[in-house]
């Protein structure tokens, strides 16, 4: 079974600067696909950004960036100029190819502080 | 406004009592699934349906049923509830059988209480 792991329950950082967060997964297929999950005070869950495992280059979108390792099977977050509303839990998410449902981790809770 | 409507958006009620939670994918969508997120937790997998059969099931209970109907709409059925069915349950919808374009599209959840 495919598993995700956020090894940080919490995290802040200053407004305007830069933080990382981590994930790794396992899973023993060569294909798949990596998401991560932001998830406000309002609880809704919205797509932040995806990265298809078969793509060497990072996907970015904004101030998202991510680090995909495949090889080390870690997929971290990069949020730049940080905001107040990126203040939320970040949930990484993974699923293979082929129809399965999201595997989620448990997440990590980030601070924006002003 | 996501497009995946789900109703009620609060419910409570008591231990041993039986609610249903309501899902109106996004139009187009065909797949839908439910997850359950207990107080400052992941979200965990319950059940798939695809074009009104089941796809696939996750650690979902044997109190709690779902189905896909022919407007494609969904229900979640939770029944004996107990203290710890407290939780947010999420619908989410996905064009295909799964979520390889563009990731799920979620509802904003269903706050269920259990007293």
């Amino acid at each position: 079974a495919q598993t995700v792991t956020q090894s940080q329950p919490e995290m802040s950082v200053q407004e305007a600067e830069t933080v990382t967060l981590s994930c790794t997964y396992d899973t023993s297929e060569s294909n798949y696909y990596l998401f991560w999950y932001k998830q406000p005070p309002s609880r809704q869950m919205i797509l932040v950004i995806r990265q298809e495992a078969y793509k060497q280059q990072n996907a970015t979108e904004n101030r998202f960036s991510v680090n995909f390792q495949k090889a080390a099977k870690s997929f971290s977050l990069k949020i730049s100029d940080s905001q107040l509303g990126d203040t939320a839990m970040y949930f990484c998410a993974f699923t293979l190819l082929g129809n399965t449902p999201l595997v989620f981790g448990k997440g990590t809770r980030l601070s924006v502080i002003a | 406004d996501s497009g995946v409507t789900q109703t009620p958006k609060h419910l409570i009620t008591a231990t041993g009592q039986r609610v249903t939670l309501r899902c109106s994918p996004r139009s187009g969508d065909l797949s839908v699934y439910w997850y359950q997120q207990s107080l400052d937790q992941g979200l965990q997998f319950l059940i798939q349906y695809y074009n009104g059969e089941e796809r696939a099931k996750g650690n979902i209970l044997e109190r709690f049923s779902a189905q896909q109907f022919p407007d494609l709409h969904s229900e979640l059925n939770l029944s004996s509830l107990e203290l710890g069915d407290s939780a947010l349950y999420f619908c989410a919808s996905s064009a295909g059988g799964g979520p390889k374009d563009y990731g799920y599209t979620f509802g904003s959840g269903t706050r269920l209480t259990v007293v």
